[in-house]
């Protein structure tokens, strides 16, 4: 069982609603990470927090809004989205620095479906 | 980031091992080789990672050329339960808060088991 929950499991939200995605953990992992996965394609990294600032934006347009409250949760703010934003939206949660055998191991939580009509 | 090449798919039958391919020719000295897979409506998940010496844990092992430019992702048994997309990464493990050391998924290889 994965230890990064993640709600909604589902969403369905119109071009002007105001969603967010949330995000938890409570390994004390320091990083924390958005990805996005569209059908049959591999999860693109959208957005990184290290030690709850954002270290990463991978070019994402500004109606994803990321926050990152504290060291446990991190959230997606979707306003003004498009039907071409409807993906697979996964999270993700990592210690910092090196760990066992110099690896670093990103656990994924089950992600959340958002559909855009 | 170095790019990892994978076949798009293979097929298996149930309780026999698979060997899964991945070349890497640009692999740097920094980076560390890790396998992750992705079974249906699931989020991804770790599989194993090394850098030089094949490497075993309890879900499958890691052979890694000894120059280093090419792995293989061995289960040695495979499951229906097996049946996933298996990413082949590599990641180098260097100060957080840049580019480098941020999982950057390839296109994966699709594996079917067969019962």
């Amino acid at each position: 069982d994965t230890e990064v929950t993640q709600t909604p499991k589902h969403l369905v939200m119109g071009m002007t609603n105001k969603k967010s995605l949330k995000c938890e953990q409570h390994m004390g992992h320091r990083a924390m990470y958005w990805y996005k996965q569209k059908a049959k394609k591999p999860p693109e990294l959208m957005f990184v927090y290290s030690y709850e600032k954002l270290s990463i934006n991978e070019s994402v347009p500004s109606r994803f809004s990321p926050e990152c409250p504290n060291s446990s949760l991190l959230n997606l703010h979707l306003h003004a989205l498009q039907p071409e934003d409807s993906a697979l939206y996964l999270c993700a949660s990592s210690r910092i620095g090196r760990g066992p055998r110099g690896g670093n191991t990103i656990y994924f939580g089950e992600g959340s479906w958002l559909t855009v009509v | 980031d170095a790019k990892t090449t994978q076949p798009n798919s293979m097929e298996s039958n149930e309780e026999e091992p698979v060997h899964l391919p991945c070349n890497h020719s640009t692999i740097s000295g920094t980076d560390y080789i890790h396998w992750y897979r992705q079974l249906p409506s699931q989020g991804p998940e770790y599989v194993i990672h090394g850098l030089t010496s094949n490497v075993n844990n309890r879900m499958a092992s890691l052979a890694i050329a000894e120059d280093r430019k090419s792995s293989t992702l061995i289960l040695h048994r495979a499951t229906l339960r097996d049946a996933a997309v298996y990413y082949c990464i590599l990641r180098a493990i260097m100060n957080y808060g840049g580019s480098q050391g941020n999982l950057i998924f390839g296109k994966g290889t699709k594996l079917s088991v067969k019962p």
